[in-house]
């Protein structure tokens, strides 16, 4: 069973970057055709997808964030990471890392709040 | 404004069957698989329905799902007081190259 859980800051001043962690186990992120994305919720609205990194390596990311994302890996730690650079208070939210696959159920970890304010 | 539209609201009292619907374009429904997950208050959002219709193992087969061009629907029968929730709709964009999502359905049992 595939599990994810993000780690990083609970909150982050304006201007500042946002670093998040997902830890993957149950399952190498350098294998199957599955798209290991980061997704985030505004407090009380739907669900936004933000990007992904394939297991080639490869990324793209969601247009209207492209310019402030990166998301990148550490293979040897089974590890995906969000950068999300100049943040404002719009980019509070809860991230949520999760395995996506083209077909098939999708695994998604448990998710953590950044508030961003100074 | 979400990718995929759903209403924002739908109501059942229990034992009743409740639809849920939305809807896409070509680029995402009409040619990918559609996911619909059930979220409780301050929890991750809990898979439901993957490849329009499968079930993952430990959700009861009360909910079902169903998708004709580029609409898709979930169904919840026998409806009890525990599936109030926010239920959200999903597939891929080939546009986009990723995933949409509806905007959610706050489902109230009466």
């Amino acid at each position: 069973q595939v599990q994810l859980q993000e780690s990083g800051p609970g909150l982050v001043k304006p201007s500042q970057t946002l670093s998040l962690t997902c830890t993957v186990s149950g399952g190498s992120i350098s294998s199957g055709a599955y798209y290991w994305s980061w997704i985030r919720q505004h407090p009380g609205k739907g669900l936004e997808w933000i990007g992904y990194i394939y297991n080639t390596g490869s990324t793209y990311y969601n247009p209207s964030l492209k310019s402030r994302v990166t998301i990148s890996r550490d293979t040897s730690e089974n590890q995906f990471s969000l950068r999300l650079s100049s943040v404002t208070a719009a980019d509070t939210a809860v991230y949520y890392c999760a395995r996506i696959p083209a077909a098939g159920r999708d695994y998604w970890g448990q998710g953590t709040l950044v508030t961003v304010s100074s | 404004q979400s990718v995929l539209t759903q209403p924002p609201s739908a109501s059942g009292t229990p034992g009743q069957r409740v639809t849920i619907s939305c809807s896409g374009s070509s680029s995402n429904i009409g040619s990918n698989y559609v996911y619909w997950y059930q979220q409780l208050p301050g929890t991750a959002p809990k898979l439901l329905i993957y490849n329009n219709n499968q079930r993952p193992s430990g959700v009861p087969e009360r909910f079902s799902g169903s998708k004709s061009g580029t609409s898709a629907s979930l169904a919840i029968s026998g409806l009890r007081s525990e599936d109030e929730a926010d239920y959200f709709c999903a597939a891929w964009d080939d546009s986009l190259s990723g995933r949409v999502f509806g905007g959610g359905t706050e489902l109230t049992v009466l």
